[in-house]
């Protein structure tokens, strides 16, 4: 299958800081990326779209000025999870798909976020 | 009403055992409906995708029911590897939205 990586694979941050998060696709363009979230025994949560060259569309209930999502390639999305808070200390999942038509996504190796 | 329901579990089964797990969701527009399992602390991995007409893969077998809005899985002949969470996993649109299962947790012991 299609390769996706994260990096970093984990980061300790202190409350109040801001923490990037990558996402790049390997072995294929993916012009739509997208990011979920997952806390302790939970499923996941689908945060927000990430659609290259445009704004990314967030779901319902997540504040798109703390969650900033860039963009830039068609090979590489960025979550920034700004003024970090203990509460946002989660598993963070990209997520692409080989293309438009595409049904089936593949999944990043996940972000482990704890902020102190 | 979770949008993708399953049975949490988990189901602890000796290593042989079939077991089968199901899953129901609500939006009948869902359009694409796949398994993924997650190893504990990793990522989602695509185990299959879910047809109307049934579809096997190996010791899996996936079942689509969209009249009831159900979906299941099979697996037969355990093994000590298959001990993971079955995440059902659900595409309402064609735009790439998954919404997750809460997952059941699976544990096949010797």
């Amino acid at each position: 299958g299609a390769v996706v990586s994260q990096h970093p694979s984990r980061v300790i941050c202190k409350s109040g800081t801001s923490v990037k998060i990558e996402c790049r696709s390997l072995d294929f363009q993916a012009t739509t990326m997208f990011w979920y979230r997952q806390f302790p025994k939970q499923s996941l949560m689908l945060m927000a779209t990430s659609n290259e060259g445009s704004k990314a569309t967030y779901e319902q209930g997540v504040e798109k000025d703390k969650f900033l999502i860039n963009h830039a390639s068609l090979t590489l999305s960025t979550l920034t999870v700004t003024s970090a808070h203990p509460e946002d200390s989660s598993f963070y999942i990209c997520s692409a798909r080989t293309g438009e038509g595409a049904k089936e996504q593949y999944f990043g190796p996940g972000t482990r976020l704890t902020v102190t | 009403r979770k949008e993708v329901e399953q049975d949490p579990g988990p189901f602890n089964v000796p290593e042989g055992a079939t077991v089968a797990f199901n899953c129901t969701y609500s939006n009948s527009a869902s359009q694409s409906f796949f398994w993924y399992r997650q190893d504990c602390r990793k990522e989602p991995k695509l185990l299959m995708s879910v047809y109307s007409s049934g579809n096997e893969d190996g010791r899996f077998t996936a079942q689509l029911n969209r009249a009831s809005q159900y979906i299941s899985l099979l697996i037969r002949d355990s093994k000590l590897s298959d001990s993971a969470t079955y995440l059902c996993v659900v595409n309402r649109l064609n735009y790439g939205k998954l919404t997750f299962g809460q997952g059941t947790i699976l544990t096949v012991h010797p």
